[in-house]
Parts: structure tokens; sequence; C-alpha cells
């Protein structure tokens, strides 16, 4: 099972700071990996996917890269809005899918 | 409006069983690949169980399987998750989602979720 470290554990960033977040699989798991938002009582929202491709109606400040085992998730200038945990996804050679532990970014 | 909607969660004893539904509209369920995803309070995302559109494959976290079975009716445009000899440790939301393109595990909608708690 491929394992997924997401860091930091917790981002503690201001309104129109650039946030970065990491994901670090075990194996290469080439650019099989996802991104996903999920806000206090809601279903998680697809971000990125396929490593770097927004999905349909995310804002362009959120960008994707990486490849192989390291990959980053970025958001150019945090809105308000921003504010919620994160996850990466990893599809390669599934089953199983794999989540990473999250990433929360709260206010500062 | 693409909407899948949960339902069948709730109170059941340890041994016990349970069958989610997913209700799906606003796009054409036959075609998409389905999947069930969990949340234990306060924990991370767990991938559960995912379908082929036509139901010809499915696949299964080793946490459930021999325990879950994943099924639906593409008739009735619905998912099901039936859940049997539960555990404490299943207690969580169950979201139901639907494949972005093709059997690739991308989850493009999500349903709000089910409460399923074991105790």
């Amino acid at each position: 099972e491929i394992v997924l470290t997401q860091s930091p554990a917790t981002l503690s960033l201001s309104p129109g700071e650039r946030a970065t977040l990491s994901c670090r699989a075990s194996q290469s798991v080439s650019r099989f990996l996802d991104w996903y938002q999920q806000k206090p009582g809601q279903a998680p929202r697809l971000l990125i996917y396929d490593a770097s491709n927004r999905a349909t109606g995310i804002p362009a400040r959120f960008s994707g890269s990486g490849s192989g085992t390291d990959f980053t998730l970025t958001i150019s200038s945090l809105e308000p809005e921003d504010f919620a945990v994160y996850y990466c996804q990893q599809r390669s050679y599934w089953p199983p899918i794999t989540f990473g532990q999250g990433t929360r970014l709260d206010i500062k | 409006e693409v909407q899948l909607v949960e339902s069948g969660g709730g109170l059941v004893q340890p041994g016990g069983s349970l069958r989610l539904s997913c209700a799906a509209s606003g796009f054409t369920f036959s075609s998409c690949a389905m999947t069930w995803v969990r949340q234990a309070p306060g924990k991370g995302l767990e991938w559960v169980s995912s379908i082929s559109d036509d139901g010809g494959s499915s696949y299964y976290a080793e946490s459930v399987k021999g325990r879950f079975t994943i099924s639906r009716d593409n008739s009735r445009n619905t998912l099901y998750l039936q859940m049997n000899s539960l555990r404490v440790e299943d207690t969580a939301v169950y979201y139901c989602a639907k494949d972005l393109y093709g059997f690739r595990g991308v989850f493009d909608i999500w349903g709000r979720g089910t409460m399923v708690t074991v105790s």
C-alpha cells in the first residue's frame, strides 16, 4: 500500500499570503495524485487531478505540481474561504486508493 | 443539478448490518463509476469501495473486504453499500462519490454523507 505523508500538519497564514502544501508518496505514483479541500461539516471537493489539472470551477489561484513521489499544492494568494483541510490522494496501481492525513490551513 | 444523496445511516450494534443508499441525479449514472469513502469522527478520509459503471468490477479496502458489498441499480440511479458484521471502528460518515472519468478514482462529485454509528 502506498503511504502519503502531508506536510505541514497545520499551516497558519494570513489572507493574501501564499500557501505551499506538500505531499510525499512512499513510492512513485507517477502523476496519479489528486488534491481535495474539505471544510467543516462539508464533503470534500476536488481541486486538482492528475497532479496539475484544475477541476471544473476551481479558481486559478490553486495550482498543483510534481510527479513521482513529491507533489505540491500552491494557493497563490489566500482568500478567506480557502481556510480548510486539504487532502492528497493517490490512485496509482489501485486498489487501494489512499489519502494523506491532511493539512489544516488556519487563519493566522 | 448534479447531485448525490446518501441515506440509510444510523445506530447499530456491533455485529449488525446496515444498507446505505446513494441516489444520483443530474448526470448519466449508468456511465459513471462510483465509490464509497468514509471519514471517522475527527479523522481523515478512507477509501472503502468502488464499482464500475456497469457493476461488472468492484474493489474493496482490506478493512472491509468480506463484510461490505458494493452494488448499483442503474435503472434506479442508485448506488448501495451493504455492510455486515459491523465493528466499532466502522463508525464514520460515509460519502458516495462519482468518478470524473472512466474508472480512474478521481472523485468530482460527492454527496453530503450519512453517519453510521456502531456502538
